[in-house]
């Protein structure tokens, strides 16, 4: 149990373009879902914060018309990185907190970003 | 602030050697403390949720415990595969959405 996916698992794309990175909590109903960004042999920083039908929270310092997040449904969450730039080129994880009230996060497998 | 801080940073053990990891964390009301697996290039794994001190909880060669300024992941006879980086993080009771503030991790490198 506690599942989490995303897709795309690796992406590269040029300077310029936009890219969405999905997450989808498989077997349970997540309330909250978070966005994280970590750089090579650096722990998790956390981008924002998304409950299901209202609007992202987004950390101080992250820009929230770069990094669009919505998260429609109780098992879907979406990262869209916007005019993406070589600087955005990073892992992205997703994490989804249980509804049935338990506190654990779990996580998806990453996304590897590289923009050109 | 809520913070955590991990030691060491790195550590090699021979297969068979136990050990312990640490995890100091400051929070001004502790609503519970993860322990996550990560291994390169995939997500934190998740391992243990502790909530109070005298908790301990144990899984396979792990075994985590809690005190109230610190907790331990103890290995014992490690093996090859254990090899990863160890995350901890807390959860601070106030916050509403869950949000958890990670240690910067121990990397565990277990060789035969």
């Amino acid at each position: 149990g506690a599942v989490v996916s995303q897709h795309p698992s690796r992406v590269i794309c040029k300077s310029g373009t936009s890219v969405k990175i999905e997450c989808r909590s498989l077997d349970f109903q997540a309330t909250t879902m978070f966005w994280y960004r970590q750089f090579p042999k650096q722990s998790l920083m956390l981008m924002a914060t998304s409950n299901e039908g209202s609007k992202a929270t987004y950390e101080q310092g992250v820009e929230k018309d770069k990094f669009l997040i919505n998260h429609a449904s109780l098992t879907l969450s979406t990262l869209t990185v916007t005019s993406a730039h070589p600087e955005d080129s990073s892992f992205y994880i997703c994490s989804a907190r249980d509804r049935a009230g338990a506190d654990t996060q779990y996580f998806g497998p990453g996304t590897r970003l590289t923009v050109l | 602030e809520d913070q955590v801080t991990q030691s060491p940073e790195a550590l090699r053990l021979q297969e068979g050697e136990s050990s312990s990891l640490n995890c100091s964390y400051t929070v001004s009301g502790l609503r519970g403390l993860f322990w996550y697996r990560q291994d390169p290039g995939k997500g934190p794994e998740f391992l243990f949720t502790l909530y109070s001190a005298g908790e301990e909880k144990e899984k396979e060669r792990l075994k985590a415990t809690l005190t109230k300024k610190e907790s331990f992941l103890h290995i014992t006879a490690p093996k090859p595969e254990d090899s990863a980086t160890y995350l901890c993080a807390v959860q601070n009771r106030g916050s509403t959405l869950g949000r958890l503030y990670f240690g910067r991790g121990t990397q565990l490198t277990v060789w035969p």
